[in-house]
């Protein structure tokens, strides 16, 4: 069974600061998501690579892939106080999408 | 940019109770999803569903749950008996295909079953 597994689960960090989430999966995949979800509120995507080696950056935010090491890193720099939120990665196996547990940011000034 | 919509967002009812959840995909997606949520955890996958039928099903999605698409923008999920456990964030998603599209999600429907 595809698992797919992030850390950390949880992470406070003070603004300005640089920080990587994790998101290591047990199937081979070149298809990897980045999804944002704020408290009651449904996913937004973020991020799709496609490939290995690709790398997408969006603001202070930086995803890349290894497909070959079968992990994917968000990157956060300078990181302010919007940016708290609940961050999901999901691999995509075509005929459905496997979610890790979300990384839950804190911002604190 | 075109949305997934849900209703009811809220649906409140008593244990043992059927419940219907609504999704309309957008308009052009060919491939439907459903995910849930119990708050404050992961997002979990539920069905897939492609020219009419189930693609792939999770062992969460038991004889208790079905889904239809019984005209040509509906797409819904069917609780046969609710238990407590099944209290969840349900999200509707589609896209055109798989794979190299991203997955549009709904705002969800919050199952409450007391």
């Amino acid at each position: 069974e595809l698992k797919v597994e992030q850390n950390p689960l949880f992470l406070s960090m003070q603004e300005g600061k640089n920080y990587t989430i994790y998101c290591n999966y047990s199937t081979t995949s070149d298809r990897l998501y980045w999804y944002r979800q704020d408290p009651g509120k449904s996913l937004e995507s973020l991020f799709v690579l496609l490939s290995n080696g690709a790398v997408k950056q969006e603001g202070r935010l930086m995803a890349s892939l290894d497909t070959k090491a079968r992990l994917s890193t968000l990157h956060i720099t300078a990181a302010v106080h919007d940016l708290s939120a609940t961050y999901f990665c999901a691999v995509d196996t075509n005929n459905d999408m496997r979610f890790g547990a979300g990384t839950r940011l804190t911002v604190k000034p | 940019e075109p949305e997934v919509t849900q209703t009811p967002s809220h649906q409140v009812t008593q244990m043992g109770q059927e419940v219907i959840l609504r999704c309309v995909p957008i308009s052009n997606h060919l491939y439907f999803y459903w995910y849930r949520q119990i708050l404050g955890q992961k997002v979990e996958f539920l069905v897939s569903f492609y020219n009419n039928e189930i693609s792939e099903k999770s062992e969460i999605f038991d004889d208790q749950f079905s889904v239809e698409r019984p005209d040509g923008s509906n797409f819904t999920l069917k609780i046969r008996s609710t238990k407590l456990e099944d209290s969840a964030m349900y999200f509707c998603a589609s896209r055109d295909r798989p794979g190299n599209e991203k997955l549009f999600f709904g705002s969800g429907t919050q199952l409450s079953v007391l």
